[in-house]
């Protein structure tokens, strides 16, 4: 079945250092990739997504793309800040052609926990 | 726009009780989804509800259900509660089935 495998950390950086978090993933078909943030006590907050190969989702300064090739969509931050100190999510989810198309449930992987120190 | 709110947000009951817990989604979506976390297990996907029908289901037993009304908000009932029940319940929203997710904040269960 699709699969998720990201580092779980915790991961702890220097406020400004850059951050890299690996994500790579197994999906029959072709999966649409998200990257969710989740803040203490929150539920999930999308942070970005790529719907295809060579695609770049970016948002407040994170960027990930979708490499097919190696099946991997690695988010980065050129420089992090201590509110960014969070759990982040990698994702994704497969069109199906149940019903007229529409996607599985999203399929996550373990979620790492990034601490920035000041 | 509002997001998506979950009622109630932490919810406490004990073994073998039901419960039953609510979402209601962004305004104009019609697809919610329903997914656990917990510190085991992660994340997992239990079902979606588009136009008051079930289309997809996770590995769950069937003690765990749910429904879709025409306002399309969505209720999940989990029956005979068991401690490893205990988890947030997420609750994400999209206009139609394959859309990006948004999700609440989640309620959070605890089986004694």
């Amino acid at each position: 079945g699709d699969s998720v495998t990201q580092m779980e950390g915790p991961v702890t950086l220097s406020e400004e250092a850059f951050l890299t978090i690996n994500c790579t993933y197994t999906a029959t078909g072709y999966p649409s990739l998200f990257w969710y943030v989740q803040y203490p006590g929150e539920g999930l907050q999308l942070l970005l997504k790529a719907t295809k190969a060579d695609d770049k989702g970016s948002n407040k300064g994170f960027e990930a793309t979708y490499r097919k090739e190696t099946t991997s969509f690695h988010l980065e931050k050129g420089s992090v800040q201590v509110s960014d100190s969070a759990v982040y999510f990698c994702a994704l989810s497969v069109r199906n052609g149940y019903s007229g198309g529409g996607a599985d449930g999203l399929t996550f992987g373990k979620g790492t926990h990034l601490i920035i120190q000041p | 726009k509002a997001g998506v709110t979950q009622t109630p947000r932490y919810l406490i009951k004990t073994r073998g009780q039901q419960v039953t817990l609510s979402c209601s989604p962004i305004s104009g979506h019609r697809s919610v989804s329903w997914y656990q976390q917990t510190p085991g297990q992660g994340l997992q996907f239990l079902f979606e509800y588009f136009s008051e029908t079930q289309r997809n289901k996770g590995n769950f037993p069937g003690r765990f259900s749910g429904r879709q009304f025409s306002n399309s908000r969505s209720e999940m009932n989990v029956s005979t509660l068991e401690l490893g029940d205990s988890a947030l319940y997420l609750c994400a929203s999209t206009r139609t089935p394959g859309e990006t997710q948004y999700f609440g904040p989640g309620t959070r269960l605890l089986v004694l």
